[in-house]
């Protein structure tokens, strides 16, 4: 069966480094990839979109990477702020018949002042 | 002002009784959706609809119904059937299904007592 992996643990860094989370993926092959973050109490919002014929996309502080033959995005936040502390969701589709998005579990990212 | 609304924010429930969440968006998308999200688990997808008067089951349908009479409103009833049915529900739109970017409501955390 499908599954999305994140981070497994809550990531907690320092202001003005730079945040890394994972996101793998098994028995997929999305068309493309997507990054929301979600505020306690709150729906996500959009990020970033990258498709899979995409390496690296890039918005202000944001990168994020997705690489089809390791199964594996990446998504980055340079420059850290306490104001970035939030759970980032990675969400794939489409996949075979189903054109809906699939989203992965979150990483729980804290920033530290 | 355009979005996505759901009401209300927080709603209680007896054993045994039905209840409906609204979702209403004035954004002219086709497409709505419900999601439910359980703490730390990402969000799972209940019904999706591309148009209107039609609507498919998602990956946890059972015990859940929904409508889409008008293109801007889709209700979600909790039925007496969902064995576990406290949660946090959100309910999304996007122009159409596929890559489009899905915009989320603030979320409806029901309580069953």
């Amino acid at each position: 069966s499908q599954k999305i992996e994140q981070n497994s643990e809550a990531l907690n860094i320092q202001e003005g480094k730079t945040a890394t989370l994972t996101c793998n993926y098994t028995n997929y092959s999305p068309a493309y990839l997507q990054w929301y973050r979600q505020d306690p109490g709150r729906g996500p919002v959009f990020l970033l979109l990258i498709r899979e014929n995409e390496k690296e996309k890039r918005k202000e502080r944001l990168k994020v990477t997705f690489d089809t033959t390791l199964k594996q995005s990446l998504f980055h936040i340079t420059a850290s702020q306490p104001a970035d502390s939030a759970t980032y969701l990675c969400a794939l589709g489409p996949w075979g018949s189903a054109r809906q998005l699939t989203f992965g579990s979150g990483t729980q990212l804290t920033v530290l002042p | 002002d355009g979005g996505i609304t759901q009401s209300p924010k927080y709603l209680f429930r007896k054993e045994g009784q039905n209840v409906t969440l609204s979702c209403e968006q004035n954004l002219n998308h086709d497409a709505m959706y419900w999601y439910r999200q359980d703490p730390g688990q990402g969000l799972r997808l209940i019904y999706y609809s591309q148009i209107v008067n039609d609507f498919q089951k998602g990956d946890i349908a059972e015990g859940y119904s929904v409508s889409r009479e008008k293109k801007e409103s889709f209700p979600l009833t909790v039925t007496s059937a969902q064995k576990n049915p406290t949660a946090f529900y959100l309910c999304a739109s996007s122009k159409g299904l596929g890559a489009d970017t899905q915009y989320f409501g603030p979320g409806t955390r029901l309580t069953v007592l």
